[in-house]
């Protein structure tokens, strides 16, 4: 099956460390995004990749990081220095070029700070 | 800046009735529009794209309208079933940019 797997599905944090959310696409899609969700807004950009050793900050890219050594992956990490990370993490992908170019979601990934 | 609102935030209706959701936007230069689905603690659903040369595009019981002159989009869904049930949001992506800018969505319930 073709599509956007997220991992976990619930992760849960202590105060002070560092976790990192998995996100792996196999539609041979160019550009990942991840994004930010909190209860009753949409959805805000924190980083995204046109292509694989490039990306490019998003709206709220601080005390997040990424990096993307493959094509179908892009892993999100969030830092203690990201002071409110509570919030459900969505990771997307779309084809670069063409007309068609929808962007594709994960499952999401619901981070809780103890 | 590009700013993308829904309204209403919240909606309610009985089984089988039609139905209009709301998106407006602020920059009309825009590449194309995209509506989601999101059901409770799930990832988003794309729906329907339209590009900013269309002016409609349908899928089965949907049907999302846009015109871009005056900053809006419609979608309509037909004969609600409460399997509609859900939150919709629609999405913005301007030509110079490679992201998407959201609303903060709509949350439907259609009552049996």
């Amino acid at each position: 099956d073709g599509g956007i797997t997220q991992s976990p599905k619930y992760l849960f944090r202590k105060e002070g460390q560092n976790v990192t959310l998995s996100c792996e696409q196999n539609l041979n899609h160019d550009a990942m995004y991840w994004y930010r969700q909190d209860p009753g807004q949409g959805l805000r950009l924190i980083y995204y990749s046109q292509i694989v050793n490039d990306f490019q900050k998003g709206d709220i890219a601080e005390g997040y990081s990424v990096s993307r050594e493959k094509k179908e992956s892009f892993p999100l990490t969030v830092t203690s220095a990201q002071k409110n990370p509570t919030a459900f993490y969505l990771c997307a992908s779309r084809p670069v070029g063409g007309i068609d170019n929808e962007q594709f979601f994960g499952p999401g990934t619901r981070l809780t700070v103890l | 800046k590009q700013e993308v609102t829904q309204i209403p935030a919240a909606l309610s209706v009985p089984e089988g009735e039609n139905l209009v959701l709301n998106c407006s936007f602020t920059d009309s230069a825009i590449y194309n529009l995209q509506w989601f689905r999101q059901d409770p603690g799930k990832g988003l659903t794309s729906l329907l794209l339209i590009q900013s040369s269309q002016r409609e595009q349908t899928s089965g019981r949907l049907n999302a309208s846009l015109d871009k002159s005056s900053g809006r989009s419609t979608l309509y869904i037909a004969a609600s079933q409460p399997g509609d049930s859900a939150t919709y949001l629609c999405a913005v992506k301007s030509p110079s940019s490679y992201k998407l800018i959201f609303g903060s969505g709509t949350r439907l319930l259609v009552r049996p």
